[in-house]
């Protein structure tokens, strides 16, 4: 089986740098991803790491240690508007045979 | 160009009584997911189609459950009884090829399912 475990939630200052953590159990590893969802949206996709190391995507970047089974999602200057969910997602394998499990979310509140 | 549309956007019905969503994915897009999100949690993949097959679809309910993508383009997911248990947000994805890992996936707004 596979499971992932995130921070429920977290709160951080606008302006500030905010890591959001995620490490996972999984028979077998391809990829982890990150989405973000506000209240009441759709997941949208912020980033895949396949690799260890970084990955950088403008404010965003996210990190993938395959040896830990761990990986983050690091948030700059924080906004306002980056208050919402982020779910890290587990690919297992391309077979087909598992499916794409999301983590339970961390709530990020950003407050002035 | 068009995101991916779901239908309708919210859906309030007692229990065992029966339930349709529909999905129109982004023009093009080969394959498609169908999500159940609990408040709370994150999404659970229910079915994967590729084309108008069925990649993955373990852990669809099928005694419950169905769905369906005839012409690989829309798909509907029913539920038929509903139980309580399945308040929740349906969503819809879809990818433009079958590769998972680094393919991303759009994803519709959701239609919210209460269940009384």
């Amino acid at each position: 089986g596979q499971s992932l475990e995130q921070p429920s939630e977290v709160t951080a200052v606008e302006g500030a740098i905010v890591q959001i953590n995620c490490t996972y159990q999984t028979s077998g590893f391809y990829g982890l991803s990150w989405y973000q969802q506000h209240d009441g949206g759709a997941p949208t996709f912020l980033s895949y790491n396949a690799l260890d190391g970084l990955e950088e995507t403008g404010r965003f970047s996210s990190f993938l240690s395959r040896s830990d089974s761990y990986g983050y999602l690091l948030l700059q200057e924080l906004q306002m508007k980056d208050s919402a969910s982020y779910f890290c997602a587990v690919i297992g394998d391309l077979s087909g045979n598992t499916p794409l499990v999301f983590g339970k979310g961390t709530r990020l509140s950003v407050i002035a | 160009e068009a995101g991916v549309a779901q239908s309708p956007r919210y859906k309030i019905i007692e229990k065992r009584q029966s339930v349709a969503f529909w999905c129109n994915p982004i023009s093009g897009h080969a394959t498609l997911y169908w999500y159940q999100q609990i408040l709370g949690q994150g999404p659970k993949l229910l079915i994967q189609f590729q084309n108008n097959g069925v990649v993955d679809d373990s852990q669809l309910p099928k005694d419950r459950f169905s769905a369906e993508r005839l012409k690989g383009v829309d798909s509907t997911l029913k539920i038929q009884p509903a139980k309580l248990e399945d308040s929740a947000v349906y969503l819809c994805a879809s990818s433009l090829v079958e590769d998972r890992a680094s393919d991303t996936q759009y994803f519709g707004p959701g239609t919210r399912l209460t269940v009384l």
